[in-house]
């Protein structure tokens, strides 16, 4: 069965500052790799996904991704932060292999950017 | 496009009360999924239908959770009775299709507290 992990609960970064959100994954075959976006009181917004081909993905506000098969990682990455960037990212995963695939979520990382 | 509709917004239960919550999905969307989203947790998926059949169900605690999706378009959950630890954000999905390649909208949300 697939599984995600975000082993930081939050991260703390200055405004202007890069910011790294870290996410590792398990599937028995090849991932299909997202990352969604969840403020107060809102539903999850998609951010970007990683299917096939180029391993840096560019994806919504300015944020990007990285897939590293080797180590098994899919890390969130924005090269400076903003105020507004504070919330909730999750990482999940889905295994292309399998039929009607779940999306499967990490337990989420929240952001929060210092003025 | 019309996002993916959910109601109530908020609702306060007592525990072994009974409660339903009601989504619509984007037009054409063929696949739906509800997730409990507990607070602290990662979304966790709770029944997949594709039309209106159900592919994946095995994490509905099925002795009190309920859920269909009749003509293939809207869908209801329902929970009887209620238990305390049935508070969490009900989150509804929707999808073109089951395939990988296909990311989800997701709707607001209905926030659930049993006391």
């Amino acid at each position: 069965a697939q599984s995600v992990a975000q082993p930081e609960d939050q991260v703390n970064v200055a405004e202007g500052n890069p910011l790294t959100v870290k996410c590792t994954y398990s599937v028995s075959g090849n991932p299909y790799l997202f990352w969604y976006v969840q403020y107060p009181n809102r539903g999850l917004q998609f951010l970007l996904k990683y299917i096939t081909g180029d391993n840096l993905v560019k994806g919504s506000y300015g944020f990007e991704a990285e897939f590293n098969k080797s180590q098994t990682s899919f890390h969130l990455k924005k090269p400076s932060a903003l105020v507004s960037d504070s919330a909730l990212y999750f990482c999940a995963v889905r295994d292309r292999n399998t039929g009607f695939q779940k999306l499967v979520f990490g337990t989420g990382t929240r952001l929060l950017v210092s003025p | 496009e019309a996002g993916v509709a959910q109601s109530p917004r908020y609702k306060i239960i007592e525990k072994r009360q009974s409660v339903a919550f009601w989504c619509n999905p984007i037009s054409g969307h063929a696949t739906l999924y509800w997730y409990q989203q507990i607070l602290g947790q990662g979304p966790k998926l709770l029944i997949q239908f594709q039309n209106n059949g159900v592919v994946d169900d095995s994490q509905l605690p099925k002795d009190r959770f309920s859920a269909e999706r009749l003509k293939g378009v809207d869908s209801t959950l329902k929970i009887q009775p209620a238990k305390l630890e049935d508070s969490a954000v009900y989150l509804c999905a929707s999808s073109l299709g089951t395939e990988s390649v296909y990311g989800y909208t997701f709707g607001s949300g209905t926030r659930l507290t049993v006391v």
